[in-house]
């Protein structure tokens, strides 16, 4: 599969625990971006790389949130301390950047499910 | 910042019926659109896109109109299929910008 993969696919944690997620872009984007689903709602942007820079972060990404990516392949998201709220699915996306073709469309991931207790 | 609003939240139509599915955007700067397809416990996949200098865009049974100057874009399905029924959302973005802003999503049944 060629694909965007994420894992772990399901993590259940307790309340003030920190988890960490890991996203495997397509091999040739060089953007990666993070939302985050709850149950009934659209994806909610939360940050995105270029190569290994991040960008951009939403103020929903607090500071129990950090994003990397190390080498400009695949990129964590640690949460720390977690909060019940905190339970969503986190999904990654991947695109070529700008100004290349077909540079528009964000490839997903399956997502992580986070459940936090 | 952007907002999308996306309706209706849910829609039940007949096997054969067209399906659709209206959103508004508030930023007069976004001019990217895509809607994406999300089955049951699986990723959203694109489906179909449009940019802001075009007002219809078709791919078999799937179109999706837009008014600029209204705000408001819509995904039109015809002949729907059982294998249709998924939760659709709409999402819009600015020239060269980053983040997608999704609506909240409709879900699609369609009846046999």
């Amino acid at each position: 599969d060629t694909g965007v993969s994420q894992n772990p696919r399901h993590k259940i944690t307790k309340r003030g625990q920190n988890v960490t997620f890991r996203c495997d872009p397509i091999s040739e984007h060089n953007r990666l971006y993070w939302y985050r689903q709850t149950l009934g709602q659209g994806p909610e942007f939360l940050t995105y790389f270029q190569n290994e820079a991040q960008l951009e972060k939403s103020r929903l990404l607090s500071d129990r949130f950090s994003a990397e990516r190390p080498k400009g392949s695949f990129s964590t998201l640690e949460i720390q301390r977690t909060e019940q709220g905190d339970s969503a699915m986190y999904l990654c996306a991947s695109s070529l950047e700008p100004g290349t073709t077909a540079w528009n469309e964000q490839f997903f991931g399956p997502g992580t499910r986070l459940t936090v207790l | 910042g952007e907002n999308v609003e996306q309706h209706p939240s849910t829609l039940s139509v007949q096997e054969g019926d067209s399906a659709v599915i209206k959103c508004t955007y508030s930023d007069s700067a976004s001019n990217y659109f895509p809607w994406y397809k999300q089955e049951l416990g699986k990723r959203p996949q694109l489906i179909i896109d449009i940019r802001s200098n075009v007002g219809e865009k078709k791919d078999q049974r799937i179109a999706v109109t837009l008014n600029k100057t209204a705000k408001h874009f819509s995904l039109h399905i015809t002949e729907t299929q059982p294998e249709d029924s998924a939760v659709y959302f709409c999402a819009a973005r600015m020239e060269y910008g980053n983040k997608l802003v999704f609506g909240a999503g409709t879900i699609l049944r369609v009846k046999s």
